[in-house]
């Protein structure tokens, strides 16, 4: 089955803590993103990969990093969460980047920074 | 920049009434619309999509025109069910090369029997 799939799903922890949200794929997609949802805000990209080792920066990036090391994985780094970085995220995939006509969700993982 | 404007929820009716969510976007180039749907604790999924002026997309009943002299997309379906109960985006991506989907906030639809 294609899917996109995150762990964990709900994680809780403490401000500071390093914490990583894995993201896998097996569709053999060349794009993946990470996005945060917030009430009110919508889906804002953090994110994305057009291929193995190709990041770029997308509209919210600080306090956060990733690498793509291989093409089906793009996890998602925090070095130092804050309170502020309590969302939910949702990792994407797509064949390509150049044109973003089907994106692939992951089912978010729910992050809280006490 | 990039941006879009949905309809503020929640958004409550009936079970067999007519749906519609607003949408109006704003972009440089000649964008692609999107309608996201998100069930509850699920993940985004692709309900349609217009790449051009005048097209209309469709999928599961829902309807969404490319209004480009008013700048709009917004979704509609005859007869809503209990089962359409959701969260709905829409969102845009710009000219080739650019690699992001611009979401809206997003509209809460709540169908009651």
């Amino acid at each position: 089955e294609a899917q996109v799939t995150q762990n964990p799903r709900y994680l809780i922890t403490v401000t500071g803590k390093k914490l990583t949200v894995t993201c896998s794929q097996n569709m053999n997609h060349e794009y993946m993103s990470w996005y945060r949802q917030d009430p009110g805000l919508g889906l804002r990209q953090i994110y994305y990969s057009m291929n193995v080792e190709v990041t770029d920066k997308g509209d919210v990036p600080e306090g956060y990093k990733v690498s793509r090391k291989e093409k089906r994985n793009f996890p998602l780094i925090l070095e130092s969460p804050s309170p502020n970085q309590t969302s939910l995220y949702f990792c994407a995939s797509s064949v390509t980047g150049g044109w973003i006509e089907k994106l692939f969700f992951g089912s978010g993982t729910q992050l809280s920074v006490l | 920049g990039n941006s879009v404007t949905q309809m503020e929820g929640p958004v409550t009716l009936s079970e067999e009434a007519f749906l519609t969510i607003n949408c109006t976007y704003t972009a440089t180039g000649y964008p692609s619309l999107f309608w996201y749907v998100q069930y509850p604790g699920e993940g985004l999924q692709l309900l349609l999509k217009a790449t051009k002026a005048d097209d209309k997309g469709s999928n599961k009943g829902f309807e969404a025109t490319y209004r480009k002299e008013t700048t709009s997309f917004h979704l509609e379906k005859g007869s809503v069910q209990v089962s359409d109960s959701a969260v709905y985006f829409c969102a845009l991506s710009a000219d080739f090369g650019n690699e992001k989907l611009t979401f809206g906030t997003g509209t809460r639809l709540t169908i009651i029997p």
